[in-house]
């Protein structure tokens, strides 16, 4: 079936470092890909999407690529900031329905 | 944006009684809902899927019976717990989709709900 595997965390680094979030994906057909953000007390917001091969999701910063070829859509940031510490969930969603399968989520600690 | 409200955010309960979780669309109209439960360092887990007017949809090895849903409208859905025990511990999240968005428009969550069973 349709699974996420995303990288452990907790992921800590140093304000303004450069971050990277793996994730890969096991699907049947072509399915939408996501990540989502889960701040402190909060509950999850869609942070970027990308529906089909190739395309790039980016919001707030991070970045995401669909590739279909290595079933990747890994999560970029070229400078972190501490209000950026968060938990992060990489998610598919098979185009048919509307169920959304979630990786395990990797928590990110930004230190000032 | 859409919002949707669930209710409550922490609720503790002794072992064998039963809580009851609200999930509310505010600002849409959601014929469908979904409810997941979050264990500690693991993944959402899809456990239902909350149809208007019928009957929800349950995943493999989730017990119908012991968490009853029930979308009584086009803005609530409601999980209660039922005997509830230490083990029904968790996070439970409701989620929908607007759906007069535009394509692939993505499901908005709650804000979660903390069950603890003692």
């Amino acid at each position: 079936g349709n699974s996420v595997t995303q990288m452990e965390g907790p992921v800590t680094l140093s304000e303004e470092a450069f971050l990277t979030i793996n994730c890969t994906y096991t699907a049947t057909g072509y399915p939408s890909l996501f990540w989502y953000v889960q701040y402190p007390g909060e509950g999850l917001q869609l942070l970027l999407k990308a529906t089909k091969a190739d395309d790039k999701g980016s919001n707030k910063g991070f970045e995401a690529t669909y590739r279909k070829e290595t079933t990747s859509f890994h999560l970029e940031k070229g400078s972190v900031q501490v209000s950026d510490s968060a938990v992060y969930f990489c998610a598919l969603s098979d185009g048919g329905n509307d169920k959304i399968i979630f990786g395990k989520g990797t928590r990110l600690h930004i230190l000032p | 944006g859409a919002v949707v409200s669930q209710h409550p955010s922490r609720v503790i309960c002794k072992s064998g009684t039963s809580v009851k979780i609200e999930c509310r669309s505010l600002d849409f109209q959601a014929t469908t809902m979904f409810w997941y439960r979050q264990f500690p360092k693991k993944s959402l887990m899809l456990m239902a899927t909350s149809n208007e007017g019928s009957k929800a949809t349950y995943e493999q090895g989730v017990e119908k019976d012991k968490f009853l849903i029930n979308h009584a409208s086009l803005t609530l859905s409601t999980l209660t717990v039922t005997s509830a025990h230490p083990e029904d511990s968790s996070f439970y999240i409701c989620s929908a989709r607007d759906p007069s968005g535009v394509n692939n428009s993505p499901l908005h969550f709650g804000n979660g709900t903390r069950l603890t069973v003692t």
